[in-house]
């Protein structure tokens, strides 16, 4: 069964820094990789998505790369600011078609 | 607007009293699933569906009943909610195209259940 395990659970860092969230994944046959944000008690908005075959996604300043032979995915934030706090959850679309989630990491980004 | 859409956002209720949260999306999609959120326990799912009159249990179905009559329309079900279902509910829907990978999972805004 798939499992989906995200590391650091928090984060706080300077407002300014650049960072990196991880994302890992037990079984390496998925079609793709999803990264999502999520606002205290709001609803989940999808970032980034890496399809299987592709190696990263750049939107702004979010990057998302994805290793599937490893079973790792790498959020990177340049340039953190306060606005960016919020909780970041990774999802993969695994070959039973269904998605799994990772539990999050929670960041704070202090001004 | 594309969206997924769900009612109500916001529901007190009591043990016992059956009610439904509704859950629709105006983009064709064939995949929808419901997930609830819990502090310290993440996102988990309920139930889901590939398409219509397909639906499968997820991590945690026990207490709910879904139906997917029509594409567009995914309904949860709690027929005698109890406390333990007090949580934020969101409904979630996605094209299943496997060969292009380009399945972008759509989010509801969220119910939030309390059951007294």
């Amino acid at each position: 069964k798939q499992e989906v395990t995200q590391i650091p659970a928090a984060l706080s860092v300077p407002e300014g820094e650049n960072l990196v969230l991880n994302c890992s994944f037990t079984d390496s046959a998925i079609y793709n990789l999803q990264w999502f944000r999520q606002d205290p008690g709001k609803g989940l908005t999808s970032l980034l998505l890496i399809q299987s075959s592709q190696r990263e996604q750049t939107s702004g300043r979010l990057n998302a790369s994805l290793d599937k032979s490893s079973g790792r995915s790498t959020l990177y934030i340049a340039a953190s600011q306060p606005g960016d706090s919020a909780t970041y959850l990774c999802a993969v679309l695994d070959h039973g078609q269904n998605f799994v989630f990772g539990p999050g990491t929670r960041l704070s980004v202090l001004p | 607007e594309a969206q997924v859409t769900q009612n109500p956002r916001y529901l007190i209720t009591v043990t016992g009293k059956k009610l439904t949260v509704t859950c629709s999306q105006n983009m064709n999609h064939e995949y929808m699933s419901w997930y609830r959120q819990d502090p310290g326990l993440g996102l988990r799912q309920i139930y889901y569906s590939m398409n219509v009159e397909v639906t499968d249990k997820g991590d945690v179905p026990e207490g709910y009943k879904v139906s997917r009559k029509e594409k567009r329309n995914f309904p949860l079900i709690l027929e005698s909610p109890s406390p333990n279902q007090t949580s934020l509910y969101f409904c979630a829907s996605s094209r299943r195209q496997p060969s292009s990978g380009a399945n972008v999972l759509t989010f509801g805004a969220g119910s939030r259940l309390t059951v007294l």
